[in-house]
């Protein structure tokens, strides 16, 4: 079976666009959740959306945004990116049973750099 | 809110070296979970321990969760060059998952 896959691998912006991250969740994985890593530090939670509900949300500006579709499948939005932005994001899907218990799987990341 | 500390932050050993790093939560934990992300790589689960006093194995590896159920302990036996990586732990309940900063293994062969 596929694990996790996100779109794109690598993605360069410019200070002030927007960019759209796409994740596939492995199949049976009802719950995605989006993570932050900034190099040297360890994953920061942003959102969990399960059954296209939102079920979690970190400590991030309301330029980030997403949503998850009938198919499970899950989009990142990032309004005006600023440089703080520039991160490895990672999108996990799990077996959401009413907690945040259950283990992630992780995507490959999309590595996002906003010059 | 809650704050999950892991020490050392970096570790050097010889290979055939014993490695062990450390996790401590602000608070007490439903469970704990620990993963690796290998260097350009994404984080991989390793285990989950829910138990107070846990202790669970795997080959080489020993995971350890705290009798209060707020720190954890990941111990390797005899490191390999294969084991290089940062290894993080997450604390978990009723709130999403909360990631140390990690401890990352170097090995020297």
């Amino acid at each position: 079976d596929a694990g996790v896959t996100q779109s794109p691998t690598h993605l360069i912006k410019t200070r002030g666009q927007h960019v759209t991250l796409r994740c596939s969740p492995i199949s049976g994985h009802k719950s995605v959740s989006w993570y932050q890593q900034v190099l040297g530090q360890g994953p920061q939670f942003i959102f969990q959306y399960y059954e296209k509900e939102e079920r979690g949300r970190g400590n991030f500006p309301d330029r980030f945004s997403a949503r998850q579709f009938p198919n499970y499948s899950s989009e990142l939005n990032v309004n005006a990116l600023l440089l703080g932005d520039s991160a490895l994001y990672l999108c996990a899907s799990n077996l959401y049973q009413g907690a945040y218990n259950s283990p992630l799987h992780f995507g490959n990341g999309t590595r996002l750099t906003v010059t | 809110g809650q704050q999950v500390m892991q020490i050392p932050q970096y570790q050097h050993v010889q290979e055939g070296e014993d490695f062990t790093t450390y996790c401590n939560s602000s608070t007490t934990l439903s469970n704990i979970q620990w993963y690796k992300q290998r260097p350009g790589g994404h984080p991989v689960f390793l285990i989950q321990l829910v138990k107070s006093g846990e202790v669970k194995k795997q080959k080489r590896l020993t995971f350890q969760f705290g009798e209060a159920k707020k720190n954890s302990s990941l111990h390797i036996t005899a490191t390999q060059t294969t084991d290089v990586g940062t290894y993080f732990c997450a604390g978990g309940g009723n709130t999403p998952l909360v990631f140390g900063k990690g401890t990352r293994l170097s090995v020297i062969a």
